[in-house]
């Protein structure tokens, strides 16, 4: 079965740590993955995407994933984390050879940020 | 700017009534997606459309229906059938071809 799984359901960082999220993915054919950022009450927003080429992919806000193949993961990290970057953070894969088809989403991990 | 635009942000429905939810879109997107957001689920897929005038069923596509008469637009009807609908919508798009998804900034549907 085609998932995305985040094992964690909530991470409380102190402010400027580094921060890691989690994500681990089941999926036939090539995958196509992403993180998406959302803030409470609002709609989701792309941070970065992966789908060939370097492994380590970096994109807004200081955020870089790193894809591993032989791990099924797709992790992403921050250096130093900001109290704006206090939201729920979702990991999702599709299909990299099928435009249109729907991508699976994981469940989210909020982050919480800590003076 | 181009983008998706949702409306109303927030929406009540009582018992019994059917209710539309808007998505418009102003980026030439090919494909068009509703999702649901219930706290701790994550996003589930109701109906998603590849072309005009044609959409599949997602997940959790029991109690709703979708219309795609024109490119720019993919409404969601919740209908009396959906038994608990109070929940978070989100509509996305994405053009053929790689890339991520642009959503809307949600409509919060409650039953009253």
């Amino acid at each position: 079965a085609q998932s995305v799984t985040q094992p964690d359901i909530h991470i409380t960082v102190s402010e400027g740590a580094s921060l890691e999220l989690r994500c681990n993915y089941s999926y036939g054919a090539t995958p196509y993955l992403f993180w998406y950022v959302q803030s409470p009450g609002q709609g989701l927003q792309l941070l970065l995407k992966y789908f060939s080429g370097d492994t380590l992919v970096q994109g807004i806000k200081g955020f870089e994933a790193e894809f591993k193949r032989s791990q099924s993961s797709f992790n992403l990290r921050k250096p130093s984390v900001h109290w704006s970057d206090a939201a729920e953070y979702f990991c999702a894969v599709g299909p990299l050879n099928q435009a249109g088809t729907a991508l699976i989403f994981g469940k989210g991990t909020t982050l919480s940020v800590s003076s | 700017d181009g983008g998706i635009t949702q409306s109303p942000k927030y929406l009540f429905r009582k018992e019994g009534q059917n209710v539309t939810l808007s998505c418009e879109q102003n980026l030439n997107h090919d494909a068009m997606y509703w999702y649901r957001q219930d706290p701790g689920q994550g996003l589930r897929l109701i109906y998603y459309s590849q072309i005009v005038n044609d959409f599949q069923k997602g997940d959790i596509a029991e109690g709703y229906s979708v219309s795609r008469e024109k490119k720019e637009s993919f409404p969601l009807t919740v209908t009396s059938a959906q038994k608990n609908p109070t929940a978070f919508y989100l509509c996305a798009s994405t053009p053929q071809g790689p890339g991520g998804y642009t959503f809307g900034s949600g409509t919060r549907l409650t039953v009253v």
